[in-house]
């Protein structure tokens, strides 16, 4: 067990519609960031958020867009939805400290797979 | 160039040998970190072991060990006495400086354990 929930597990949209996926972090964890893994592939990183703020960004257009709360869940959001973003979307967690650098112990939930037709 | 190229895409071995999984990664950056994950089916990422650029040994952890090669960028995954348990899809990654939870990852190697 991770301590890191996210939700759906499951879902299926249409194209051009909306999606929001959800993240609870691991408690007292203040970065958040949010990978796409297609079929086959290995992840890739979309964004990550820090103590609230985007913190870094990969290649990904605006329609996927984020949000990290006081309490340090954490939103993903894709608009417009196209076939290609059929994916896993992994969220993963940990505790940042700025002076002393990244921590190396890094959680991640076990996914949300989104399907789109 | 990829960041991060692991050029197994599958990988048998007998119960209770041992496997080497392959890593290969490209930085410019002096500090980096390099992480090994396993993903079964369930599609959770599991962590198994860390090494630092800086780091003078290899990291081990319980049956796992990471064959860390700085001149040739190699850092290679080494499992010992392989369970039916180790079949999953395992995956390199590298962060660059302090970047938080930003990976580049590998495609991954599927490893199955044979009884």
């Amino acid at each position: 067990e991770t301590g890191v929930t996210q939700s759906p597990t499951h879902l299926i949209k249409t194209r051009g519609q909306q999606v929001t996926l959800r993240c609870s972090s691991q408690s007292g964890h203040n970065t958040v960031s949010w990978y796409q893994q297609a079929l086959g592939q290995g992840p890739q990183f979309i964004f990550q958020y820090y103590r609230e703020e985007e913190n870094g960004r990969g290649n990904f257009p605006p329609r996927f867009s984020g949000l990290q709360f006081p309490n340090y869940s954490s939103e993903l959001n894709v608009n417009a939805l196209e076939l290609d973003d059929s994916a896993l979307y992994l969220c993963a967690s940990s505790l940042r400290d700025i002076e002393e650098g990244s921590g190396n112990t890094i959680y991640f939930g076990e996914g949300s797979w989104l399907t789109v037709v | 160039a990829q960041k991060i190229t692991q050029t197994q895409p599958g990988m048998f071995v007998q119960e209770k040998e041992a496997v080497t999984l392959d890593c290969t990664y490209d930085t410019s950056d002096p500090s980096y970190g390099l992480f090994w994950y396993k993903q079964p089916s369930s599609g959770e990422m599991i962590f198994l072991i860390y090494q630092g650029s800086y780091d003078q040994q290899n990291a081990t952890e319980g049956r796992y060990s990471l064959n860390f090669q700085k001149a040739r960028k190699s850092a290679n995954l080494v499992i010992s006495a392989s369970q039916l348990g180790d079949s999953a899809m395992y995956f390199c990654a590298m962060r660059e400086g302090d970047a938080g939870n930003q990976f580049y990852f590998g495609t991954g190697t599927s490893l199955t354990v044979i009884p």
